[in-house]
């Protein structure tokens, strides 16, 4: 099965910071991986789709691209509410495997 | 709207059973396939599988093979997640979500806690 490897698995930064975290894929999933947002307590949600397309109503200060098999969100400029664990996941054949979370907290 | 509906929180015993239920609304019930997402306590998302209401058809992670099994109740747009002799690892939150590949919509989730 492909692994997602998904790095860091925490992080700290300023409101107003550029994070990026990175999802490498074992093999090629072409571009059928998501990202989802998961805040303290709640339901997780779709962020991106496609790796790069963004669901309706998602800030546009989030981005996803890709380049081969490694994918990566951007938070173009942090916000507080962006406090969350993110996740992505490929979808291109079962088992839809998530990769292991990224936290990220406000410095 | 879209919802996903899922039961409140359950309190089980080792080697009982247990069967979650996801009531599905807003759309045609047999479009698209349910997975379902365990998350145990302060860990991460896993997803277990799905189901296509449609015909029942049934996916499986290899990590939930032959540990779990789904059902679909087409005349109640209902969805199920058997958990069958439930030990103490089996608690967890369980989601159930819309899957048209990508996972779109989410149930609240039902927490499970097995303890003697």
């Amino acid at each position: 099965d492909i692994e997602m490897t998904q790095s860091p698995s925490s992080l700290s930064a300023s409101v107003g910071d550029r994070v990026t975290i990175t999802c490498r894929a074992s093999h090629d999933i072409t571009n059928y991986l998501a990202w989802y947002q998961q805040k303290p307590g709640k339901v997780p949600k779709l962020l991106i789709s496609g790796a790069s397309t963004l669901l309706s109503g998602v800030p546009s200060r989030f981005s996803g691209s890709a380049s081969g098999t490694d994918f990566t969100l951007t938070i173009l400029s942090l916000q507080p509410e962006d406090v969350a664990t993110y996740y992505c996941q490929k979808y291109d054949m079962t088992p839809y495997t998530f990769g292991q979370g990224t936290k990220v907290e406000i410095k | 709207e879209v919802q996903l509906v899922q039961s409140g929180a359950e309190v089980k015993k080792p080697g009982e059973s247990l069967k979650i239920p996801c009531k599905v609304s807003g759309y045609d019930f047999t479009t698209y396939w349910i997975g379902w997402v365990r998350q145990m306590p302060g860990k991460g998302l896993e997803w277990m599988g799905m189901i296509q209401p449609r015909d029942s058809d049934t996916r499986f992670s290899p990590s939930f093979q032959g540990q779990v099994t789904f059902s679909a109740d087409k005349s109640i747009t209902t969805t199920y997640l058997h958990l069958n002799n439930l030990k103490a690892s089996d608690t967890a939150t369980y989601y159930c979500t819309r899957q048209p590949n990508f996972l779109d919509y989410w149930g609240q989730g039902t927490q499970v806690t097995v303890s003697s």
